[in-house]
């Protein structure tokens, strides 16, 4: 079964950490893992994209790493801001023949405070 | 558009109801998914379209789901007699071919039943 799991649920720190999301997926055959960031009552947005042929992506305070073979993605965010706070999901997709989708993580909750 | 467009964004209807729900995806976008995410529960595909075939509809909960895509563009997902258990927000992304280049996601429609 394709699951995705994301440690911690929730987090909580001061402004100016940097912090470690991490996010686990039991089939390896992905195509691609996404983290989105999602704020109360809205939809997604995507941060990063990572394909599975990479290892990392970045962008500005974050940085996305993947590590298909242990099926493993951390999501890093440098220099925590009151305004990173957010649920952050990690999203897995398999890709091929009828199949094209995404699995996603159980998220977690993330509180900066300032 | 500019971006994923789903209307209504909110929608409280009495049990045993129809209900429609509409996604209008970026210009240009051959893929077009829905998730649905409920109350203490992850985002959970449901169906994924290519064009106006839908390959893939292995996450539609029950008969009284279903979607049809028209003119490779605007969605519509219908839930026939609808339970409480329907409760959940209805998020629609659409993307390029394939999942190369990620998924944008709409803001949702939450659907409420009484």
């Amino acid at each position: 079964k394709q699951e995705v799991t994301q440690i911690p649920a929730a987090l909580s720190v001061p402004e100016g950490e940097n912090l470690v999301l991490n996010c686990s997926f039991t089939d390896s055959a992905i195509y691609n893992l996404q983290w989105f960031r999602q704020d109360p009552g809205k939809g997604l947005t995507s941060l990063l994209l990572i394909q599975s042929s990479q290892r990392e992506q970045t962008s500005g305070r974050l940085n996305a790493s993947l590590d298909k073979s242990s099926g493993r993605s951390t999501l890093y965010i440098a220099a925590s801001q009151p305004g990173d706070s957010a649920t952050y999901l990690c999203a897995v997709a398999y890709y091929g023949g009828a199949t094209n989708k995404l699995i996603f993580g159980t998220g977690t909750l993330l509180a900066v405070q300032p | 558009g500019a971006g994923v467009s789903q209307s209504p964004s909110n929608k409280v209807t009495e049990k045993g109801k129809d209900v429609e729900l509409r996604c209008d995806p970026i210009s240009g976008h051959t893929a077009l998914y829905w998730y649905r995410q409920s109350l203490g529960q992850g985002l959970e595909f449901l169906i994924y379209f290519q064009g106006n075939s839908a390959p893939d509809k292995s996450g539609l909960p029950s008969d009284r789901f279903s979607a049809e895509r028209t003119g490779g563009s605007v969605s519509t997902l219908t839930i026939q007699r609808t339970q409480q258990e329907d409760s959940a927000v209805y998020l629609c992304a659409s993307s390029l071919t394939g999942t190369v280049y990620g998924y944008t996601f709409g803001s949702g429609t939450r659907l409420t039943v009484v």
